[in-house]
């Protein structure tokens, strides 16, 4: 295990309420990732992080904002929740030093409801 | 088209069988090629990891790429009922993003 938390580990929101989801680290990783999986369409990647306070866009990115404020944190943040935005989100670390390395290391996972 | 391909499934093995995956990517300067396993309801997990054109071996699991054809499969001999799953491939973009496929479904009946 390669120290990852996420939580919540479940969350229920109403549409239109902002929702944050957290992912903590022990091991000082630099590169971070947020993914979502939806039936029929696999992982997709949201956004990532190469450092603190370093972040850029996945390829399902609207609607979704990041904050990396210490190396240990990534949070995700859905400014106003749809129901589009009813998934499972998977947090990851890259945990070689560079991402081609080692492939990935995930955590538990969010299961967020939007009703 | 797709940037990492990989049929659905759900593909079914006979227990003892040799349970084949495969996988197809369009990104030709991809170098590094991933195998996650994923349980229902858990996190993916990864198993196998290919760089070089050819066949790599880890118990009863091999990963062949083939950067020509630009394919990966997973090969899993002697199949077990615990081998059920959704297998995911997974291929490095861009140097940092790991892009991966919709995953196949496999069943291994004792």
């Amino acid at each position: 295990d390669a120290g990852i938390t996420q939580s919540p580990r479940h969350k229920v929101t109403e549409t239109g309420t902002p929702v944050t989801l957290r992912c903590h680290q022990t091991e000082n990783h630099r590169y971070m990732y947020w993914y979502r999986q939806d039936p029929g369409h696999g992982l997709r990647l949201i956004h990532y992080s190469y450092g603190v306070k370093d972040t850029d866009k996945g390829e399902v990115s609207d609607g979704y904002s990041v904050s990396r404020s210490k190396t240990e944190d990534f949070l995700l943040t859905l400014e106003s929740a749809t129901s589009s935005q009813t998934s499972v989100y998977f947090c990851a670390i890259s945990v070689g030093r560079e991402p081609t390395n080692y492939g990935y290391t995930f955590g538990s996972g969010t299961r967020l409801t939007v009703v | 088209q797709k940037e990492v391909e990989q049929n659905s499934g759900p593909l079914s093995v006979p227990e003892g069988a040799i349970a084949s995956l495969n996988c197809t990517y369009s990104d030709r300067v991809s170098q590094s090629f991933f195998w996650y396993r994923q349980y229902s309801g858990k996190s993916p997990e990864l198993i196998m990891s290919i760089y070089s054109n050819g066949d790599k071996e880890d118990g009863r699991f091999t990963a062949q790429l083939n950067k020509a054809s630009q394919y990966v499969s997973l090969l899993i001999r002697d199949s077990q009922p615990s081998d059920s799953a959704t297998y995911l491939c997974a291929v490095i973009q861009g140097a940092q993003k790991l892009v991966f496929g919709q995953g196949t479904r496999l069943t291994i009946n004792p």
